[in-house]
């Protein structure tokens, strides 16, 4: 299995633009997290998806982030206009989601795209 | 103050030591996850767990429910452990701890 796929690994973009980042779930995995890795704030859940429905998208920090899962082997992350702010590490996790609650399950993680706005 | 903590911050080690990390927890939780963040970025699931140990290879992951404490211990230490280890709870979502460097010396 190829794991976790995301793209693009890294992405340099300048503040206003738009960010697109992309995540592949291991096959029949019907969870899907969004993560957000930064020095101050450590690892944050931004959204949480199951069966492809946001089931929990409290950590979204606002209105620029949105998130959508097409299919079971698709989603997006995007920011409309980027800011300085958001440079991070997002990484994208799956898990089978069998269990109905997230955490409860072994999360496999995608490596990451490394983002910078500059 | 955080709803995880993990200590310590920072660990040396000489290889073949024995590394205990600490992580302690002020939420009712549902589960405990244990990570590790390899230095060029991955993040690998070590455990996760619920109550009691788990163990796998030199790993072993301990958890005390009623003392909200849980331990990753690190048998004979291997410079390729070096890693930065994060503890995360479940609680209707996963709270991160801020995670705990290791660098283990040959």
């Amino acid at each position: 299995d190829a794991g976790v796929i995301q793209s693009p690994r890294h992405e340099v973009t300048e503040m206003g633009q738009e960010v697109t980042l992309r995540c592949k779930p291991i096959s029949g995995h019907n969870s899907l997290f969004w993560y957000r890795q930064t020095m101050m704030r450590g690892l944050e859940l931004l959204i949480y998806f199951n069966n492809n429905v946001p089931i929990d998208d409290s950590g979204m920090p606002e209105d620029r982030f949105s998130a959508k899962m097409p299919n079971a082997s698709f989603s997006t992350l995007k920011i409309q206009p980027s800011e300085p702010r958001d440079s991070a590490v997002y990484f994208c996790a799956s898990s089978l989601g069998t269990s109905g609650r997230s955490g409860t399950e072994t999360q496999y993680f995608g490596p990451g795209t490394r983002l910078l706005v500059l | 103050k955080n709803e995880v903590e993990q200590s310590p911050q920072n660990l040396t080690a000489q290889e073949g030591e024995f590394i205990t990390i600490n992580c302690s927890y002020s939420v009712g939780i549902s589960a405990l996850h244990w990570l590790q963040q390899h230095p060029g970025g991955g993040i690998v699931s070590l455990f996760m767990l619920s109550s009691g140990k788990k163990k796998h290879g030199r790993l072993i992951a301990t958890i005390n429910i009623q003392e909200k404490h849980s331990s990753l211990h690190i048998t004979a230490s291997h410079p390729r452990d070096s890693a930065v280890y994060i503890c995360a709870v479940n609680t209707d979502k996963l709270i991160f701890g801020t995670g705990t460097r290791l660098q283990v010396f040959p």
